[in-house]
């Protein structure tokens, strides 16, 4: 199957500072990306959808200015928490679908457990 | 938007069987996945059903009734790696995007 790579994924930072974290598409290509954020024992929600060359689409009650997304082409997207703080500690996810293939499964990365400190 | 329910959780004994039901209300319907996650890991794919019917793919079923809005995941011959978190989602017809909404997941338990 396709392999969606993400990094890192473990950080841990100091309140206040920024963390990024990439997603990439291996072996296909992806327009759209989307970007989940989960809690212990919780399931995931989807924060934004990320869209290559165009602005994010956020979910309902997501900081788009806390939470940058940035798609610059058909395999990266980036997702930045700026002046993070301890309650945006979670596990975030990144999932892409395939290019030309509309009716198919979307792939996930590894994920990313953030820390802050 | 999107309401998926599925139990939280689930106990069973190695080598039976276990049946996860989903029920979902939803704006607009193009497909239902059920993923596996392991603690601290991303979603694996295990089925996707987009019409009516069951799907058997292995020791595991997934069965879909759009009319009812009622899917269940069928896990046979259980073994002690299939202890997991199952997640029910449904995929959004409504737009180009197919974003998937996800149930709470139901945490499986498998006992020797």
């Amino acid at each position: 199957g396709a392999v969606v790579s993400q990094h890192p994924s473990r950080v841990i930072c100091k309140s206040g500072t920024s963390v990024k974290i990439e997603c990439r598409s291996l072996d296909f290509q992806a327009t759209t990306m989307f970007w989940y954020r989960q809690f212990p024992k919780q399931s995931l929600m989807l924060m934004a959808t990320s869209n290559e060359g165009s602005k994010a689409t956020y979910e309902q009650g997501v900081e788009k200015d806390k939470f940058l997304i940035n798609h610059a082409s058909l395999t990266l997207s980036t997702l930045t928490v700026t002046s993070a703080h301890p309650e945006d500690s979670s596990f975030y996810i990144c999932s892409a679908r395939i290019l030309e293939e509309t009716n198919t499964e979307a792939f996930f990365g590894q994920g990313t457990r953030l820390t802050v400190v | 938007g999107q309401n998926i329910d599925q139990p939280t959780e689930m106990t069973a004994t190695e080598g039976a069987i276990v049946q996860i039901n989903c029920t979902y209300q939803t704006s607009g319907f193009n497909g239902l996945f059920w993923y596996q996650q392991h603690a601290g890991e991303a979603p694996t794919f295990l089925s996707y059903n987009v019409l009516d019917g069951l799907e058997e793919k292995g020791r595991f079923s997934s069965f879909l009734s759009r009319s009812k809005g009622y899917s269940y995941l069928l896990l046979k011959e259980l073994q002690m790696k299939d202890s997991a978190s199952y997640l029910c989602a449904v995929r959004d017809g409504g737009s180009n995007d197919y974003k998937l909404s996800f149930g709470a997941g139901t945490t499986v338990t498998v006992r020797a």
